[in-house]
């Protein structure tokens, strides 16, 4: 079965320090890849997604993603984060499941806590 | 706010019973997701809705049933409940279906508690 893997459970930075999130996931096809965050008290909202070209996208609030197909990863980085990027990052893969439809799997999550 | 809304917010019962979650897609979505989180699963897809139709199936069980009406809402019904039901609902909406690229926008989720 397709399976997404986050490495991190919990992840604690202090401000300013760089982050970077790993994914990976287990598919030879097609994929299509999306970060999504929750941030405490709040729905989930997309990050980025990757569908195809320039491997390397930009999302929102500074948060880039990698695409390294023979890697079969899509880890998300940020420079330098800030209190506010407090939250949990979930990583998902949209498979295709058959009969035109498709399934969106997501990884069990990082938390990332950052210091003041 | 993500304009999906999810009813109730929390919800306790006890083991055996049946009860129902309520999602109310964004104005002009056409598919609904459901998706249950739990510590140890993480978050699954359950099943989505496109249209009325049903579209997709995960790891739905045969106790939990759903279905999404003329007016686009969707509920998902939970019975004979175990302990084990015990999570996070979430239900999420999108405009199309069948390319795998659309963004799904998400709810603020149904807590339920099987006592």
């Amino acid at each position: 079965a397709q399976s997404v893997s986050q490495h991190n459970h919990h992840v604690i930075l202090s401000e300013a320090a760089s982050l970077e999130l790993g994914c990976n996931y287990s598919y030879g096809g097609t994929v299509n890849l999306f970060w999504y965050v929750q941030y405490p008290g709040q729905h989930l909202q997309l990050l980025l997604k990757y569908f195809s070209g320039d491997p390397l996208v930009k999302g929102i609030k500074g948060f880039e993603a990698e695409f390294i197909k023979s890697k079969f990863s899509f880890n998300l980085r940020k420079p330098s984060v800030q209190w506010s990027d407090t939250a949990e990052y979930f990583c998902a893969v949209n498979i295709y499941s058959g009969a035109g439809s498709y399934q969106l799997t997501f990884g069990k999550g990082t938390k990332l806590s950052v210091i003041p | 706010d993500s304009g999906v809304t999810q009813t109730p917010k929390h919800l306790i019962t006890a083991t055996g019973q049946r009860v129902t979650l309520r999602c109310s897609p964004r104005s002009g979505d056409l598919s609904v997701y459901w998706y249950q989180q739990s510590l140890d699963q993480g978050l699954q897809f359950l099943i989505q809705y496109y249209n009325g139709e049903e579209r997709a199936k995960g790891n739905i069980l045969e106790r939990f049933s759903a279905q999404q009406f003329p007016d686009l809402h969707s509920e998902l019904n939970l019975s004979s409940l175990e302990l084990g039901d015990s999570a996070l609902y979430f239900c999420a909406s999108s405009v199309e279906w069948g390319t795998g690229r659309s963004e799904q926008y998400f709810g603020p989720g149904t807590r339920l508690t099987v006592t």
